[in-house]
């Protein structure tokens, strides 16, 4: 079955730190869908980005990057210059595809970051 | 943009009582799903749904849930006994194509 570990539970910065918050996924599927979802603190899942097994490019928006070495099935996100307004917890989530021909995304169990002023 | 959008904000119920969950998804999307957190803990599929039937359930999902799409656009999820254990953030999520999934802000469900 898939999984996702996201091995950092909290992490506190203070303003204007770099960040890097790690995800290490296992699927047996050769095409496969990772994910980084951010939750503030009222609550809500807000999409950040979604990348394909066979792109290993990285990307880079903003202040936000995202490092996907299929090699060692990691797809770490990274902040830079982070900002109070980056304090939420973040999802990682890999996509499943399932026997009825949706897929469903197995999520981690998130990285609580504050960042502090 | 689009959104998809969740009703009740937030839902208090006693225990045993019925409770509907109501989802509009996105209305060019084809793929409907319902999720659960349960307080500081990880997101959890339930189910998805696609071409009006389900099409993947989890072993949370049992005899107590159904999901339902009454009408062209809203999506429904019903917990028909509810229990301490069915509290949690019930999020809906709705997919053009399989993904990206974007979701609603949720319904935060407490069960007394």
């Amino acid at each position: 079955a898939q999984k996702v570990t996201q091995a950092q539970t909290e992490i506190s910065v203070v303003e204007k730190e770099d960040v890097t918050l790690d995800c290490v996924y296992e699927t047996r599927d050769t095409t496969y869908y990772l994910f980084w979802y951010k939750q503030p603190p009222s609550g809500e899942l807000v999409f950040l980005i979604r990348r394909n097994s066979f792109d290993e490019q990285n990307e880079i928006s903003g202040r936000y990057s995202w490092n996907f070495q299929k090699s060692t099935s990691s797809f770490n996100f990274t902040i830079t210059a982070s900002q109070v307004v980056d304090s939420a917890v973040y999802f990682c989530a890999l996509s499943e595809l399932t026997q009825g021909g949706s897929e469903k995304l197995v999520f981690g169990k998130g990285t609580k970051l504050t960042v502090n002023p | 943009e689009p959104e998809v959008t969740q009703t009740p904000s937030h839902q208090v119920t006693q225990m045993g009582q019925e409770v509907i969950l109501r989802c509009v998804p996105i209305s060019n999307h084809l793929y409907f799903y319902w999720y659960r957190q349960i307080l500081g803990q990880k997101v959890e599929f339930l189910v998805s749904f696609y071409n009006n039937e389900i099409s993947e359930k989890s072993e949370i999902f049992d005899d107590q849930f159904s999901v339902e799409r009454p009408d062209g656009s809203n999506f429904t999820l019903k917990i028909r006994s509810t229990k301490l254990e069915d509290s949690a953030m019930y999020f809906c999520a709705s997919s053009e194509e399989r993904q990206p999934q974007h979701f609603g802000d949720g319904t935060r469900l407490s069960i007394l």
